[in-house]
């Protein structure tokens, strides 16, 4: 049974940096062609996606939001990391993470974490 | 950047078929996947490479993909399904791109 759960501030200040931890159980982020991922949703809106990391330590991001994400993955603590500087009002979100796969795409999420951002 | 558009909105009466559009350029050569989000819940994949359906997710779920558009069809819609539906793909430059979201109506 795969499950991922999403841990971290719920508020924090702006030009603060954001960390982020999924941690999950179920599978091994070590096994070929699995990834997690990182997706947003502010409230009442769209999902975002914004990083995604694979087995192989392979890391993509959103283009727009590049220069500002890092995400790292903890195999043996099976948890992926993912930080995010200069925090702005706009990114109030809640934040989920993801079991990625090849076949079935984003076919596991955590429960998601609200983090609000404000002075 | 890539981009999936999709109608903000979609009604239908009970036991009716409900189709959700996802637009794309070229969106037919790449895989489509679509989410079912309900109020406080997190997003549950209920169609996966175009028109494969996730175990446990109804038959009445269907999908398709071709040209410059997917398509999400409800068969029978139930009140039950009444929640809004997310559309995603893969883009080699953009990575996972998300449509915006279609609040399905059961009335």
């Amino acid at each position: 049974q795969i499950t991922l759960k999403e841990s971290g501030p719920t508020l924090v200040k702006p030009t603060q940096t954001l960390t982020l931890t999924c941690t999950f159980s179920g599978f091994s982020l070590s096994t070929s062609g699995v990834g997690v991922g990182w997706i947003r949703q502010p409230p009442g809106k769209a999902l975002e996606w914004l990083a995604l990391i694979y087995w192989d330590d392979d890391k993509r991001y959103s283009p727009s939001l590049k220069s500002r994400l890092t995400i790292t993955k903890d195999t043996s603590k099976n948890q992926v990391v993912l930080t995010m500087t200069n925090m702005d009002p706009v990114d109030t979100s809640t934040y989920f993470c993801a079991h990625r796969s090849p076949m079935f795409g984003l076919d596991y999420w955590g429960q998601g974490t609200l983090v609000t951002v404000s002075s | 950047s890539y981009e999936l558009t999709q109608p903000p909105s979609v009604s239908v009466s009970p036991g009716q078929t409900a189709s959700i559009t996802c637009s794309g350029d070229n969106l037919g050569d790449k895989y489509a996947y679509w989410y079912q989000q309900k109020p406080g819940q997190s997003p549950v994949l209920v169609i996966y490479q175009d028109s494969k359906r996730p175990s446990g997710i109804p038959e009445r779920f269907s999908g398709s993909n071709s040209g410059n558009t997917a398509t999400l069809t409800i068969s029978g819609t139930q009140a039950m399904d009444e929640a809004d539906y997310f559309c995603q793909a893969w883009d080699s430059s953009t990575g996972d791109v998300f449509g915006g979201g279609t609040k399905l109506t059961v009335l």
